[in-house]
């Protein structure tokens, strides 16, 4: 039971490049996360899914695409990546999403944009 | 509105009692949660509060009070293994019942 996993765990890219981050959890969870974490932030809602073939815009969606093919699987994409995009990206999964339901989180992606 | 405010960082010695205040302003509060996030890793729960008053884990409790907009995080007989940062959230209704976190403390033991 590996719980949330994100590929990469570290990424470089130069202004303008695209890349996909996929996440993928086996806890049979509905609601899936993309945040961002910057220093001295809180950690920052990019876009989530409460189910397969849902998805649904967050605090910070510009710049960020994201698919929910697979109820495992959530994937952020960065069309043209720009420096101020360079953070750390958790991805997240929870049951219900809805009273105590508990986001459980993966290790994080460190991505530069150069 | 939604703003959740933490301290930035606080020091304590191993051993000791600290508590971490979280306050906040929310439009349809809807529970609060306490994370640790351990340098360079991924957040894990700690509590979880919907309801005035103390809740209780091992070495860890959480409280809230709902009128005041307020929770703290009590962490008792301090442990090096503590030395983390501690993320405040409230989920709201009006966000559509996603989290609002705060910017997290960080917490340093000192020996």
């Amino acid at each position: 039971n590996a719980g949330v996993t994100q590929t990469p765990k570290f990424r470089v890219l130069k202004t303008g490049q695209s890349m996909t981050l996929l996440c993928a959890q086996d806890m049979n969870h509905e609601y899936m996360y993309w945040y961002r974490q910057d220093p001295g932030m809180g950690l920052r809602l990019i876009h989530y899914s409460v189910g397969e073939g849902t998805t649904a815009k967050g605090e910070v969606p510009d710049g960020y695409n994201v698919s929910r093919l697979k109820k495992q699987n959530f994937l952020l994409g960065l069309e043209s990546a720009a420096p101020s995009q360079t953070s750390v990206y958790f991805c997240a999964s929870s049951d219900s999403g809805t009273g105590s339901d508990t986001q459980y989180f993966g290790p994080g992606t460190r991505l530069t944009v150069l | 509105g939604q703003n959740i405010d933490q301290p930035t960082e606080m020091t304590a010695t191993e051993g000791a009692i600290v508590q971490i205040n979280c306050t906040y302003q929310t439009s349809g509060f809807n529970g609060l949660f306490w994370y640790q996030q351990h340098a360079g890793e991924a957040p894990t729960f700690l509590s979880y509060n919907v309801l005035d008053g103390l809740e209780e884990k091992g070495r860890f409790s959480s409280f809230l009070s709902r009128s005041k907009g307020y929770s703290y995080l009590l962490l008792k007989e301090l442990q090096m293994k503590d030395s983390a940062s501690y993320l405040c959230a409230v989920r709201e209704r009006g966000s559509n019942y996603q989290l609002i976190w705060g910017a997290g403390t960080k917490l340093i033991i000192k020996p």
